[in-house]
């Protein structure tokens, strides 16, 4: 899995549900990232964190809330204020950067369906 | 601000016939630039990357890409190209130097490699 573990690999919502998507990493990276990718729009930014306790807003990140409380794990969260999360997600981690690392890592995502 | 296009939504090529896919970016300085792969239902694999050197840069599974300053480019190619490498295909950026920023990715090429 490249040190980077996503679950659940498929997750089904009803309408006005919060759910919570996991992204753990065991290699002690610095930064994680969550990305959203929709058919035709590849990959957009919804949240993203370099330290501990410290996030930052992506592009789409209204109606998203995540958490940074342990180095490993960066949880999002897909509240009842996102209108439209049918969507796969994406995680990735990444050390810091320098001419020795390769980008980032990903998880192998959850697709989220709302029914 | 950066930006990355990706002017292809699909390639077509037969089997054993060299490919190309497209990617410019726009970037404030010198670029670090990666190409991904991503197979269905799966995350994306990290194919190369350039940040300084050689403008040619060879990566996993026989692909290269160019890189062209001038043209602010990054093509990814292949001599011959496998019905295998039927996938979906990233162009990534950030400036270099840049610490940890999130890349920005192009919204993608599908290459279909036809037998």
């Amino acid at each position: 899995d490249g040190g980077i573990t996503q679950s659940p690999k498929y997750l089904f919502r009803k309408e006005g549900q919060n759910v919570t998507l996991s992204c753990e990493q065991n290699l002690n990276h610095d930064a994680m990232y969550w990305y959203r990718q929709d058919p035709g729009q590849g990959l957009r930014l919804i949240y993203y964190s370099q330290i501990v306790n410290d996030f930052q807003k992506g592009d789409i990140a209204e109606g998203y809330s995540v958490s940074r409380e342990k180095k490993e794990s960066f949880p999002l969260t897909v509240t009842s204020a996102q209108k439209n999360p049918t969507a796969f997600y994406l995680c990735a981690r990444t050390p810091l950067p320098g001419p020795g690392d390769y980008g980032y890592t990903f998880g192998s995502g959850t697709r989220l369906t709302v029914v | 601000a950066q930006s990355v296009a990706q002017p292809e939504d699909q390639v077509n090529v037969a089997e054993g016939n060299p490919l190309t896919v497209k990617c410019t970016y726009s970037v404030s300085g010198n670029p670090y630039l990666f190409w991904y792969v991503q197979y269905p239902n799966r995350g994306l694999q990290f194919l190369l990357k350039y940040i300084t050197g050689d403008n040619l840069v060879k990566g996993s599974y026989g692909f290269e890409a160019e890189f062209n300053k001038s043209q602010t480019s990054f093509h990814l190619k292949k001599p011959s190209a496998l019905v295998s490498d039927s996938a979906l295909y990233f162009c990534a950026v950030r400036a270099l130097n840049s610490g940890n920023t999130p890349l920005v990715f192009g919204k993608g090429t599908r290459l279909s490699v036809i037998a």
